[in-house]
C-alpha cells in the first residue's frame, strides 16, 4: 500500500502560471483534505472532500480550486499562481477513528 | 472562528531534559488530535482524546485533555534525540466534523 501520494514533489512555477497537485490515495478512504504550510503558521486547510462529488472551502480557500470525481483522487489546483502560493502542501486521509494520514508534501516556489 | 493556539513556539532542551508544549483553543474542542513532524516530514498522528480530563500515555509521552475541553498538553520525560521535530495538536472547527484546525506548533531541538 502506498497510502497518500503527491506529485509532483518539487515545482517552481513564474507568477501567474497554472498548475496542478495531485493527490492520490490507495485506503479508500472518503475524506480528503488539502493544507498549507507556512513557517510559524502551522496547517491551513484549503479545501476538503468527504467523499466523491462533494467538496468544501477549508480558513484559505481563496486562488485554489478543487474537485472530486473518484474516491482515489484529490488535485488541487491553482488557476494564477501568486508569490503569496509559495509553500508546502500536503494532502491528506482521514481513517475510520478520525486521525488524519498525510502524503510527503510538494514544495510549491512561485516567482 | 476558532483559533488554536500553542506555546512555545520553539523549544531547547538538554538531552535528558522533560518537555511540554501547550494547546489552547478559543472554543470547546469535540476532541484534539496531536501530530509530529520531523524536519523534512510530513505530520504523523500520535492520539486523539475526546474525553474531558482524559489523560493517556505513550512510552514517555504523556497527553492530557483539559476539564473544559479547551486545552490539552502533552508532555515528553526525558526527551532524547530522536524527539526532535515540531509537534501539532489539531481540533475539530466548532460542530463541523470535517474541519479539523490545526494549532501553529512547537519545535523541539534536544541538544545531545
Amino acid at each position: 500500500n502506498a497510502g497518500v501520494t503527491q506529485t509532483p514533489k518539487f515545482q517552481v512555477l513564474k507568477t501567474g502560471q497554472s498548475m496542478t497537485l495531485q493527490c492520490a490515495q490507495d485506503m479508500n478512504h472518503e475524506y480528503m483534505s488539502w493544507y498549507r504550510q507556512d513557517p510559524g503558521m502551522g496547517l491551513r486547510l484549503i479545501h476538503y472532500s468527504v467523499g466523491a462529488g462533494i467538496t468544501d472551502q477549508g480558513e484559505v480557500p481563496n486562488g485554489y480550486n478543487v474537485s472530486r470525481s473518484t474516491t482515489e483522487d484529490f488535485p488541487l489546483r491553482l488557476l494564477s499562481a501568486a508569490p503569496s502560493q509559495t509553500s508546502v502542501y500536503f494532502c491528506a486521509t482521514r481513517g475510520k477513528t478520525g486521525e488524519l494520514f498525510f502524503g510527503e508534501g510538494s514544495r510549491l516556489t512561485v516567482l | 472562528g476558532q483559533q488554536v493556539m500553542q506555546i512555545p513556539q520553539y523549544q531547547h532542551v538538554q538531552e535528558g531534559e522533560d518537555f511540554t508544549t501547550y494547546c489552547n483553543s478559543s472554543t470547546t474542542l469535540s476532541n484534539i488530535q496531536w501530530y509530529k513532524q520531523r524536519p523534512g516530514g510530513h505530520p504523523v498522528f500520535l492520539i486523539q482524546l475526546v474525553k474531558s480530563g482524559e489523560v493517556k500515555k505513550q512510552k514517555r509521552l504523556t497527553f492530557q485533555f483539559g476539564e473544559a475541553k479547551k486545552n490539552s498538553s502533552l508532555h515528553i520525560t526525558a526527551t532524547q534525540t530522536t524527539d526532535v521535530g515540531t509537534y501539532f495538536c489539531a481540533g475539530r472547527q466548532g460542530t463541523s466534523y470535517d474541519k479539523v484546525i490545526f494549532g501553529p506548533g512547537t519545535s523541539l531541538s534536544v541538544i545531545p
